[in-house]
């Protein structure tokens, strides 16, 4: 399967704790996008890259959260001193931007995190 | 900023027969892409339909078409010959042309049941 997978797909920390989540997009795409889903609600931007460089990031992430993506492959987000706050489906998707054209955004599977 | 709205927290809709969801969004952009989304319960969110803000021809996809009036800002999705894999959580949402806003802007969500 080529699509976007994200690891693990489950976690479940206590308030306090450091979690980290990766996301391996698809092999030729250049953009990732990193987006928050809480229940009964749509998924909210947290921050995108292309290729390597960090371009936008929302109001949402806090200084607690923290994004890469060395050479310009997967992607981690970490998050730091967890609130329970936090809890949420983190979602990544990534999508190729060819001739000054984006194609659509593909999503991998989430990221279920829960802070007890 | 951009906004979407969906109003429609729940619709059902009896199988084979055509159901339409309703979306507005507000933006002072002249030319952006629309999209529907769907994510089924505990599966990835995968694109249904994409529209093009300066294609005044409504998109379609096999069963589903749009029906995209842009001075009203609404941009409608209806399903013909309803399935009961039809049965899900739809999104709809916005992306900017602008360079610098990639991120897709999403709206609530309206979640589908499709009776047998």
């Amino acid at each position: 399967d080529t699509g976007v997978s994200q690891d693990p797909r489950h976690k479940i920390t206590k308030r306090g704790q450091n979690v980290t989540f990766r996301c391996d997009p698809i092999s030729e795409h250049n953009r990732l996008y990193w987006y928050r889903q809480t229940l009964g609600q749509g998924p909210e931007f947290l921050t995108y890259f292309q290729n390597e460089a960090q371009l936008e990031k929302s109001r949402l992430l806090s200084d607690r959260f923290s994004a890469e993506r060395p050479k310009g492959s997967f992607s981690t987000l970490e998050i730091q001193r967890t609130e329970q706050g936090d809890s949420a489906m983190y979602l990544c998707a990534s999508s190729l931007q060819s001739r000054d054209r984006e194609l659509e955004q593909y999503f991998g599977p989430g990221t279920r995190l829960t802070v007890t | 900023a951009q906004t979407v709205t969906q109003s429609q927290p729940e619709m059902s809709v009896q199988e084979a027969e055509t159901v339409t969801l309703s979306c507005t969004y507000d933006t002072s952009e002249s030319d952006y892409y629309l999209f529907w989304y769907k994510q089924p319960p505990s599966r990835q969110m995968i694109l249904v339909i994409r529209q093009e803000a300066y294609k005044q021809q409504n998109a379609t996809e096999n069963r589903f078409s749009v029906n995209f009036q842009k001075a009203a800002k609404s941009f409608s999705l209806k399903i013909s010959d309803s399935q009961l894999g039809d049965a899900a959580m739809y999104f709809c949402a916005y992306r900017s042309l602008d360079t610098g806003r990639r991120a897709l802007t999403f709206g609530s969500g309206t979640r589908l049941q499709v009776q047998p």
